[in-house]
C-alpha cells in the first residue's frame, strides 16, 4: 500500500508562474520529507527537504510546506523556469531511517 | 568520483530468461539500495544493504528476484525468470548514513521484457 501520494500526475505551467505541486501521505511515523527531481535518462537527484519540526523549508526559487495535521505537503517553485521541467518525487522517511518511501511523481512542464 | 554506476542502461530480453543489473556504489557509502520505478507505483524499494549484509528485502517482489553484494564496490539484481510485468527502470542508490545525509543514485537500467 502506498504510503506517499501524488495525486497530479502532471502539471503544465507557464514560464514565470508558480508551480505547485502537492503529496500526500498516511505514515504518522514519517517526520522527513524530501522532494527529488528527474529528467529523463538520468537518476533522481536530491532537491530540498524538510523536517516535522518545520512547516517550512526555502532554497533558492524552491520552497517546501508541511502540514503535519494535515499530512500534506507540498513544493512551490517559483518563478518557474524551462530548466524545471522533469518528474518531481515526494519522498518520506522517518528521521534517521535509511529507507525512502516513495510517491509515484508528478511530471511538470514549464511552458515558454 | 563518478558517481553510481549502473550497467546496462538497457537491456531487453525474452521471457523466461535471466537478467542480471549491477552496480557501483559510491566508494565509502556504507549503505546501498535497490529502487524500481513503475508510472502506477514511482519509485519502490526492493533491497537495501549495510556494509555488505541485506538488511531489509521485504520490497522484492518474489522469489525470481535476488540480490547480492559480495564486497563494498559492487551489488547484483537477479531476476529469474523474468517476465513482461518486471518491465521497469530499476535504479540503485547509495549512502553513508541515514535518509538525511540523502542518496545519490545511479542513471538506472531499463528493462524491457518481451
Amino acid at each position: 500500500d502506498q504510503q506517499v501520494k501524488q495525486n497530479s500526475p502532471s502539471l503544465s505551467v507557464q514560464e514565470g508562474r508558480i508551480s505547485i505541486l502537492n503529496c500526500d501521505y498516511t505514515n504518522s511515523m514519517f517526520d522527513y520529507f524530501l522532494w527529488y527531481k528527474k529528467y529523463p535518462a538520468e537518476g533522481p537527484t536530491f532537491l530540498i527537504s524538510i523536517s516535522s519540526i518545520k512547516d517550512k523549508n526555502e532554497d533558492g526559487r524552491f520552497t517546501v510546506f508541511l502540514n503535519k495535521s494535515a499530512k500534506h505537503l507540498s513544493l512551490h517553485i517559483v518563478p518557474s523556469q524551462p530548466g524545471d521541467s522533469a518528474v518531481y518525487f515526494c519522498a518520506a522517511s522517518a528521521y534517521n531511517d535509511y529507507k525512502l518511501s516513495f510517491g509515484a511523481g508528478t511530471t511538470v512542464t514549464v511552458r515558454a | 568520483d563518478a558517481g553510481v554506476i549502473q550497467s546496462p542502461r538497457h537491456e531487453v530480453t525474452e521471457m523466461g530468461q535471466e537478467v542480471t543489473l549491477r552496480c557501483k556504489p559510491i566508494s565509502g557509502h556504507d549503505y546501498l539500495f535497490w529502487y524500481r520505478q513503475t508510472m502506477m507505483r514511482g519509485l519502490e524499494l526492493l533491497i537495501y544493504f549495510n556494509n555488505n549484509v541485506p538488511i531489509d528485502d521485504s520490497g522484492m517482489p518474489e522469489d525470481r528476484f535476488s540480490a547480492k553484494m559480495p564486497n563494498a564496490s559492487f551489488s547484483t539484481l537477479k531476476i529469474q525468470p523474468s517476465e513482461p510485468r518486471d518491465s521497469a527502470v530499476y535504479f540503485c542508490a547509495s549512502s553513508y548514513g541515514p535518509v538525511n545525509y540523502g542518496y545519490t543514485f545511479g542513471s538506472g537500467t531499463r528493462l524491457t521484457v518481451v
